[in-house]
């Protein structure tokens, strides 16, 4: 297994424009999260999925972040608009059942001019 | 909700000796104890865990430690070498199915 992919890699855009990242999750796994990192706050839970259903956002910033998940192989984290202070890297995760192993992609780097 | 403090935030250590990393926890329901690793622009990795039934686990020069009662558990690193140079994060799984992670630890080893 290529382990969990985040598409793009890095992204650079500017304030008010809309940016979408993208996550596939390890096969067969129920559980997808997103989590966003800076120096700051460090790691924070945004949101998680369990068979593709959201169960609790109560970490998604304000209403300008939305989550999907549309089947079990993919999920999108959009940031409409965004803004500097959404620039950070957004990892997302995925597990085998809960209380297991959360296998993390490499990032997404976000830097919003 | 749960909280998770871990401490310190950075630690130096010569090459050879041994690290300990701390972390507090204050909900009592939590039951799953992982520690990930993150190398400088890597994703965070698990190098182990420890469930609320167990007290100390061991995986070579890696062993943690939990205390249920004073809800404290511990990393312990020994025989550092310089790839073990990285940030640590302690999290704790409270009754629900999301780990809340600590602040990190930024560990240097000097050759």
């Amino acid at each position: 297994d290529a382990g969990v992919i985040q598409s793009p890699r890095h992204e650079v855009t500017e304030m008010g424009q809309e940016v979408t990242l993208r996550c596939k999750p390890i096969s067969g796994h129920d559980y997808l999260f997103w989590y966003r990192q800076t120096m700051m706050r460090g790691l924070e839970l945004l949101i998680y999925f369990n068979n593709n259903v959201p169960i609790d956002d109560s970490g998604m910033p304000e209403d300008r972040f939305s989550a999907k998940m549309p089947n079990a192989s993919f999920s999108t984290l959009k940031i409409q608009p965004s803004e500097p202070r959404d620039s950070a890297v957004y990892f997302c995760a995925s597990s085998l059942g809960t209380g297991n192993e959360q296998f993390f992609g490499p990032g997404t780097r976000l830097t919003v001019l | 909700g749960e909280n998770v403090e871990q401490h310190p935030s950075t630690l130096s250590v010569q090459e050879g000796d041994s690290a300990v990393i701390k972390c507090t926890y204050s909900d009592s329901a939590s039951n799953y104890f992982p520690w990930y690793k993150q190398e400088l622009g890597k994703r965070p990795q698990l190098i182990i865990d420890i469930r609320s039934n167990v007290g100390e686990k061991k995986d070579q020069r890696i062993a943690v430690t939990l205390n249920k009662t004073a809800k404290h558990f511990s990393l312990h690193i020994t025989e550092t070498q310089p790839e073990d140079s990285a940030v640590y994060f302690c999290a704790a799984r409270p009754d629900t199915d999301k780990l809340i992670f600590g602040t990190g630890t930024r560990l240097q080893v000097f050759p």
